[in-house]
């Protein structure tokens, strides 16, 4: 079946600029996740949903960072006032639930590299 | 921080098993052990997790020790498809979702 995808595959953007990086979720899947990979290291988390509302957004950067997930299907993770740190591989990820045996499925990623 | 710690590198040869081992000497009685893997430019995929008992799937076998304190995957029959990195992660019912995935075994399958 369908798995999680994510678009675009690849952004870039100059410095200052706006982004959204958007997420379509295995469908049923209730829990959605944004994990950021920087290279050569692994993903860290950056927010949970749990249906249409942020369960935990403690691994949000900064206000430049926000999601939102409005009918409890695709999110949208945007960034604003875009800077160089920024550049990694923004990842999510979907579960049918939050619990111990419902594993998260991840999508490839989008690249994000700002000039 | 990562709560485990695993070698930076293995090399299999193909068609053997392949036996890689995570450290998790500080895990609490209710975190589980997960184990995923990345393959080249893909997300991470999900191969098995365990609490205490032994666990077998079509991808791997889990082999946890009884103290808990350490883990070993098993690839029975690697392929050159099983090149990846692998990540061993422990987590509880609070934290679910929240993976701290660390820097993984770097894991290349030789012909």
């Amino acid at each position: 079946g369908a798995g999680v995808s994510q678009t675009p595959s690849n952004k870039v953007t100059e410095k200052g600029k706006y982004v959204e990086l958007r997420c379509d979720p295995i469908s049923g899947h209730t829990a959605l996740y944004w994990y950021r990979q920087s290279l050569g290291q692994g993903p860290e988390f950056l927010i949970y949903f749990q249906g249409t509302g942020a369960a935990d957004d403690s691994g949000l950067p900064n206000d430049r960072f926000f999601a939102v997930r409005p009918e409890g299907s695709v999110s949208t993770l945007k960034i604003q006032r875009t800077e160089r740190g920024d550049s990694a591989v923004y990842l999510c990820a979907s579960s049918l639930g939050r619990w111990m045996a419902s594993p998260l499925h991840f999508g490839n990623g989008t690249r994000l590299t700002v000039t | 921080d990562a709560k485990t710690t695993q070698p930076t590198s293995m090399d299999c040869a193909e068609g053997r098993a392949a036996n890689l081992p995570c450290n998790h000497s500080t895990i609490s009685g209710n975190e589980y052990v997960y184990w995923y893997r990345q393959i080249h430019s893909q997300g991470p995929q999900y191969i098995i997790h365990g609490l205490k008992n032994n666990e077998t799937n079509e991808m791997a076998s889990l082999i946890i020790t009884e103290d808990r304190k350490s883990s070993t995957l098993i690839l029975p029959h690697a392929t050159l498809r099983d090149t990846a990195v692998y990540y061993c992660i422990v987590s509880d019912s609070d934290s679910w979702g929240k993976l701290q995935f660390g820097a993984g075994t770097q894991v290349v399958v030789t012909p």
